[in-house]
């Protein structure tokens, strides 16, 4: 079962454009989430995350939106950056259910054409 | 600036054979977690670990996998009899008591023949 879904494999976008990265979820008990990257060999980086009692959090080039009612998020980048190019994952968890275990995506992979 | 370290990287090990992988999560961290991902499918969590206690498992943590914190520094996975369907890349991470963000190793890519 595909409790967070992200349903684009990959995305290509020109350097210096807006990347978006969508996820989907249908756990309604998730209510915190968080976007890692991960470039090949290594572990996941932790990115940006939000709250469910948030809409947007934003950190320099990387803005997470969370629409709660469509069970929907995203991660903006802007401006794109070549080293940006990686698999984006993104992870839910149920923290007031008392569960910190995160349920991940099965990732975007991200290329950022200079 | 701290990060998780796995050991070792690779681990090729034949079916049936017992192995460890190892951790060190960042010091000032009081929760562990083990997760590992099979080649093309998505990071799954096995389990959590805190206060020298298994505090969440999943159904893939089964009989065949055990965790130990055997000192204040090192966290260990141990599967006890390998099977071809373990062959993953296994991932450490810990976090701190007030944060929600877990910290992941490099991981440990396990083959199983």
């Amino acid at each position: 079962d595909q409790q967070v879904k992200q349903n684009s494999p990959s995305l290509s976008v020109q350097e210096g454009r807006i990347s978006i990265l969508n996820c989907d979820y249908t756990n309604s008990m998730f209510d915190y989430f968080l976007w890692y990257k991960k470039y090949p060999a290594e572990g996941p980086t932790f990115l940006i995350s939000i709250s469910s009692i948030k809409d947007k959090n934003e950190d320099g080039r990387f803005t997470v939106f969370l629409n709660k009612s469509a069970k929907h998020l995203s991660l903006h980048i802007v401006p794109s950056q070549p080293g940006d190019s990686a698999v984006y994952f993104c992870a839910a968890s149920a923290i007031g259910a008392g569960s910190y275990q995160l349920t991940f995506g099965k990732g975007t992979k991200l290329s950022v054409i200079p | 600036e701290p990060e998780v370290t796995q050991t070792p990287s690779h681990q090729v090990t034949q079916m049936g054979q017992e192995v460890i992988l190892r951790c060190v999560p960042i010091s000032n961290h009081l929760y562990f977690y083990w997760y590992r991902q099979i080649l093309g499918q998505k990071v799954e969590f096995l389990v959590s670990f805190y206060n020298n206690e298994i505090s969440e498992k999943s159904e893939i943590f089964d009989d065949q996998f055990s965790v130990e914190r055997p000192d204040g520094s090192n966290f260990t996975l141990k599967i006890r009899s390998t099977k071809l369907e373990d062959s993953a890349m296994y991932f450490c991470a810990s976090r701190v008591y007030s944060s929600t963000e877990a910290f992941f190793g490099q991981g440990t890519r396990l083959t199983v023949v």
